[in-house]
């Protein structure tokens, strides 16, 4: 257990669907990070929050959204979803901001669109 | 643009037998580099880290990289592979400067090590 919480673990949906996903960073993180993992295109960086703010924006699709909460837990909302957006979604999180020091991962949420 | 490239897709080895696993990166500036493996079903972990200072740095498990800066490469390098070393492996790297907020990854390299 890396202290980073992922749920759900799988979730399949229907296109045209809307998905919440969910993360809770290890104790003490304050910034949290959304990366899409596929086969064809690897480990992307999605979006970035620290401290409730949002830092840094990567590939994410305006169909994309995420925030923080005060209490540091954050979601990624996906909507009008596609066939292309099945993927592994992986939260995780840092206690800085900048990515001096590495992550710490979830174990991921494994999105599947029919 | 910032980039990880990583030259093997997938690594066929016998137990026992050495393992080095190339990785090049493109940035503008100081980087910092990382390697990090994931386990069948498992979450990304931290197997080591450069920063600074003596390229070689040896992470856990065993494993060691070098930092090459002349050839932008930061390879990883195991003496003796185990069963257990089976995994997805990634190359991932931040710049130290201002703006630098996340890791861009390399595209994995899946070892597969026979008993």
């Amino acid at each position: 257990d890396s202290g980073v919480t992922q749920t759900p673990k799988h979730l399949i949906t229907a296109t045209g669907q809307r998905v919440t996903l969910r993360c809770s960073p290890r104790s003490g993180d304050l910034s949290v990070y959304w990366y899409q993992q596929s086969l064809d295109q690897g480990l992307q960086f999605l979006i970035q929050y620290y401290n409730g703010e949002e830092r840094a924006k990567g590939n994410i699709l305006e169909r994309f959204s995420a925030q923080q909460f005060p209490d540091l837990h954050s979601e990624l909302n996906l909507s009008s979803l596609e066939l292309g957006d099945s993927a592994l979604y992986f939260c995780a999180s840092s206690v800085d901001s900048a990515a001096l020091y590495g992550y710490t991962f979830g174990s991921g949420t494994r999105l599947t669109v029919v | 643009a910032q980039s990880v490239s990583q030259h093997n897709h997938h690594v066929i080895l016998s137990e026992a037998a050495s393992l080095e696993l190339g990785c090049n990166y493109s940035y503008g500036g100081t980087v910092n580099l990382f390697w990090y493996v994931q386990y069948p079903g498992q979450h990304l972990q931290l197997l080591l880290k450069y920063f600074s200072g003596d390229p070689l740095v040896k992470g856990i498990k065993g494993f060691e990289a070098e930092f090459i800066k002349s050839k932008f490469s930061f390879n990883l390098r195991k003496p003796s592979v185990q069963w257990s070393d089976t995994a997805e492996y990634f190359c991932a790297a931040a710049g130290s400067g201002a703006g630098s907020y996340q890791l861009t990854f390399g595209k994995g390299t899946k070892l597969s090590v026979i008993p």
